[in-house]
């Protein structure tokens, strides 16, 4: 079995500052790790992917994650948030080695405040 | 716009109706997801296929629901006889992969499904 969790329902971070997006997962076997952003009355769209290599993964609009194997985490990060980062972001994950279905945690929504 | 495509974008049905969705995946993609989203959760799985097979299903997809992809290129999902529970948006995702490959999904929009 595999399993997503996102402990945070709610974030929130003024503009310039800092974000963290929490991700833990729960797999049998290596990870394949994905992180998906979602606006408002549009689809899923995908920002970045752990599979293997550099923990530091980058991705797209200046968003980064980092692969903690130890501590089974994958926390999203981006060094300065902007006001257009407020959306829905979620974590997913598969287990390598099989071509399944992503499973996606209930999700975060970030609120970057002007 | 080569992306995924879904249709139509919202259906009202009334209690007991069978209703029908349709997925454009992008043109080269072999593989084809629907999954289903509730308010205030993640998208869930709900079946998956390679090309025209269909090769995984969810026990959340209930005989109520059929899922095709003939020729391995559009897909419907039919819900028969809806019920009020079924009241979801219904994503559809298509990725490119061969094997156990790592392709991410792509996703469209979404159906909307309201059952009153």
């Amino acid at each position: 079995a595999q399993s997503v969790a996102q402990p945070e329902d709610q974030v929130n971070v003024a503009e310039g500052n800092p974000l963290t997006v929490k991700c833990t997962y729960s797999v049998s076997g290596n990870p394949y790790l994905f992180w998906y952003v979602q606006y408002p009355n549009r689809g899923l769209q995908f920002l970045l992917k752990y599979i293997t290599g550099d923990n530091l993964v980058k991705g797209s609009y200046g968003f980064e994650a980092e692969f903690n194997k130890s501590q089974t985490s994958f926390h999203l990060k981006k060094p300065s948030a902007l006001v257009s980062d407020s959306a829905l972001y979620f974590c997913a994950v598969r287990v390598s080695g099989s071509a399944r279905q992503l499973t996606f945690g209930s999700g975060t929504q970030l609120t970057v405040l002007p | 716009d080569t992306g995924v495509s879904q249709n139509p974008r919202h259906k009202i049905t009334k209690r007991g109706q069978n209703v029908t969705f349709r997925c454009d995946p992008i043109s080269e993609h072999n593989r084809l997801y629907w999954y289903r989203q509730t308010l205030g959760q993640g998208p869930e799985f709900l079946t998956y296929f390679q090309n025209e097979a269909q090769l995984e299903k969810s026990r959340l997809l209930s005989d109520r629901f059929s899922a095709e992809r003939p020729k391995g290129s559009f897909s419907t999902l039919e819900i028969q006889r809806t019920e009020q529970g079924d009241s979801a948006m219904y994503l559809c995702a298509s990725s490119l992969g061969q094997g156990s490959s790592s392709g991410e999904l792509f996703f469209g929009e979404g159906s909307r499904l309201t059952v009153l």
